[in-house]
């Protein structure tokens, strides 16, 4: 198993471009979620998804859109750039389930800098 | 105002040396869970703590959660190189299945 996988590892954009960052997790977990880290702030969450086709926002959603297709794939797009949204984005998976013990599982990471 | 306060925000010890980090709230939290994360890498779980009063142990980290399940602390005994890391809790409160996450505790511990 790959575990969840993140690409690009490394990105530099400017003020006003779009992007997307990619998710992926071969474990065949419902949830998915996506964070970001910036520095003495923790991990902060910004979407999540239940399954296919069901998303919702978690607490700093602003200028990101999700979608949810498939189990496997939940992309994070980036519809226009801010420098406010330079940090370092994570997408993590687990199984959605009543159980408070449920292990969640992290990609490594998407470092970005918007200048 | 995040729902978890973790203490102290760095710390920098000599290998050998026992350390402590808290996480404290006012919430009650149905579970409790503390991650470490390593430079360019995503964090990873360590343990998740339930029930008041709990404690776990795994090699030289001790894990505890408080009685009225509203605050944790983890033990590293006789630290090693290999503990440097940001050590991070998270939570579940009642009915809720996201997770809340603290600021971190950067460890740093020097041979």
């Amino acid at each position: 198993n790959a575990g969840v996988t993140q690409t690009p590892k490394f990105q530099v954009l400017k003020t006003g471009q779009s992007m997307t960052l990619q998710c992926a997790q071969d474990m065949n977990h419902e949830y998915m979620s996506w964070y970001r880290q910036d520095p003495g702030m923790g991990l902060r969450l910004i979407h999540y998804s239940v399954g296919a086709g069901i998303t919702d926002q978690g607490e700093v959603p602003n200028g990101y859109n999700v979608s949810r297709s498939t189990t496997e794939d939940f992309p994070l797009r980036l519809l226009s750039a801010a420098p406010s949204q330079t940090s370092v984005y994570f997408c993590a998976s687990r199984i959605f389930g009543t159980s408070v013990t449920d292990t969640q599982y992290f990609g490594p990471g998407t470092r970005l800098t918007v200048l | 105002t995040q729902l978890l306060e973790q203490s102290p925000q760095f710390l920098s010890i000599q290998e050998g040396e026992n350390l402590t980090v808290y996480c404290n709230s006012s919430s009650v939290f149905s579970s409790l869970q503390w991650y470490r994360q390593e430079p360019g890498e995503g964090p990873v779980l360590l343990v998740t703590v339930v029930t008041g009063g709990e404690v776990k142990k795994l090699k030289r980290l001790t894990f505890q959660f408080g009685d009225a399940r509203k605050d944790s602390s983890l033990h590293i005994t006789a630290a090693q190189p290999g503990d440097t890391g940001l050590y991070l809790c998270a939570c579940r409160v009642s009915n809720d299945y996201k997770l809340s996450f603290g600021a971190g505790t950067t460890v740093t511990v020097r041979a």
